[in-house]
């Protein structure tokens, strides 16, 4: 059973960058073909995409942040990371990290999400 | 890019089925079939119920099915069950990004 885990400061203060990690455990990702996505959740609001990177290091951002999100990732430590840079309180939400897995053909095989972590932007 | 569009609510009493619908427009789920599903219970992560359309992952009861027409994909739940009373949230690909549905909260009376 794949399992992730976010991790982070969990207050970041206005116009700096919130910085998160998302640990996968249960399976390498660098073993397949996995998109790692993070997305994000303002209190009682729905759910936002904020952006995904392949563990080939292909990236692909929310046009509405992409001048503001960098998705990197480091298939040794099997991790994957989210920086957003220049926060304002818009940006306090609960952020999630979520894995997708596909077979050598491209077809979907698995999902499996962190529990979620709230990142408040305050002074 | 502007959220999917869906209905706030539905409800439904135990053993109903409930639709909950999902509109978009011709650049995300009128011309893509990578329209996901996803269930979230009050504090809990997203958990995904159909992908790419009408898909269901290993593990979800056959009681949730998808479809499509034109621009507005539908989830539907037949036997509706205590445990389905949950937000439900649509996604779609549009081109390079994703992007959600408003989101719907299913109540069982």
């Amino acid at each position: 059973q794949v399992q992730l885990q976010e991790s982070g400061p969990g207050l970041v203060k206005p116009s700096q960058t919130l910085s998160l990690t998302c640990t996968v455990s249960g399976d390498s990702i660098s073993s397949g073909t996995y998109s790692l996505t993070w997305i994000r959740q303002p209190a009682g609001k729905g759910l936002e995409w904020i952006g995904r990177i392949y563990t080939s290091g292909s990236t692909n951002y929310n046009p509405s942040l992409k001048s503001r999100v960098t998705i990197s990732v480091d298939t040794s430590k099997n991790q994957f990371s989210l920086k957003l840079s220049s926060v304002t309180a818009a940006d306090t939400a609960v952020y999630y990290c979520a894995s997708y897995s596909y077979d050598r053909s491209g077809y979907f095989q698995s999902n499996f999400w962190g529990q979620g972590t709230l990142v408040a932007v305050s002074s | 890019q502007s959220a999917l569009t869906q209905p706030r609510s539905v409800s439904g009493s135990p053993g109903q089925s409930v639709t909950i619908s999902c509109t978009g427009t011709s650049s995300d789920v009128g011309t893509y079939n990578y329209v996901s599903w996803y269930q979230q219970h009050p504090g809990k992560a997203p958990k995904l119920m159909i992908y790419d359309v009408s898909k269901g992952p290993s593990g979800v009861p056959d009681r949730f099915s998808g479809s499509k027409s034109g621009n507005t994909a539908s989830l539907t739940i037949s036997g509706l069950q205590a445990e389905d009373e949950a937000d439900y949230y649509c996604c779609s690909y549009a081109g390079s990004d994703y992007v959600f549905g408003t989101g719907t909260k299913v109540t069982v009376l």
